[in-house]
């Protein structure tokens, strides 16, 4: 089965930009999160979706961060303005249901903020 | 809620060498318990994991790790590294209650030099 789709990997702004992660998770994976890993540390959860709906958002700067997941399969993550703190990886991550538990991520996409 | 620390945040070993990586939780529930690899530039790969019956789990890549729940530890260990093991490993814990959410610790860079 096809893995977790990112994009872009890269992206290089300047502060107080925009910008707009993309991901498309595995078919037919209901949960669906988005984490920051800045570097030397782990992913750090910023929101998770189950289908369409949030199910956690105790952890997303929500004066600049915002995350939807239209008709419950892609999902897109924006920072708007940008903070030179905003610098990391940001994972996406699908898991379907139980037994399994485990999480799929994606490659990733390194934001460097200038 | 959940949290995890990984004590060596790097770990230099020779091939062929065994490898123990270090992983204590803090938890006042039961948990399930993960390792997961990231090699440079990629996402989060499961190891293996830990939901219940034997505290021993074996992984991919010849890795396993062993519950420990008096210690509260989850230790990674393989008895022959090889030079592809170079990589950061994550540990991560999440609730049974909330099992959706994972509290991953801050990674362990382990550098197999020949």
């Amino acid at each position: 089965e096809a893995g977790v789709a990112q994009s872009p990997r890269y992206k290089i702004i300047e502060k107080r930009q925009s910008v707009a992660f993309w991901c498309n998770p595995i078919s037919g994976h209901a949960t669906l999160y988005w984490y920051q890993q800045i570097l030397g540390q782990g992913p750090k959860l910023l929101i998770q979706f189950q289908n369409n709906g949030v199910v956690d958002d105790s952890q997303l700067p929500k004066d600049r961060f915002s995350a939807e997941r239209l008709k419950g399969v892609d999902s897109t993550l924006k920072i708007q303005p940008a903070k030179l703190e905003d610098s990391a990886v940001y994972l996406c991550a699908s898991r379907g249901g139980t037994p399994s538990y485990e999480q799929y991520f994606g490659p990733g996409t390194r934001l460097t903020v200038t | 809620a959940q949290s995890v620390t990984q004590l060596d945040s790097q770990v230099p070993v020779f091939e062929e060498a065994p490898v123990e990586l270090r992983c204590n939780y803090s938890s006042s529930v039961s948990v399930y318990l993960f390792w997961y690899v990231q090699y440079p530039n990629q996402g989060l790969q499961l190891l293996l994991k830990y939901l219940s019956g034997s505290t021993l789990v074996k992984g991919i890549n010849g890795f396993e790790a062993e519950f420990n729940k008096s210690q509260t530890s989850f230790h990674l260990r393989k008895p022959s590294v090889h030079i592809s093991d170079t990589a950061e490993y994550f540990c991560a814990v999440s609730g049974r209650a909330n099992f959706n959410k994972f509290y991953f610790g801050s990674g362990t860079k382990l550098n197999v030099k020949p």
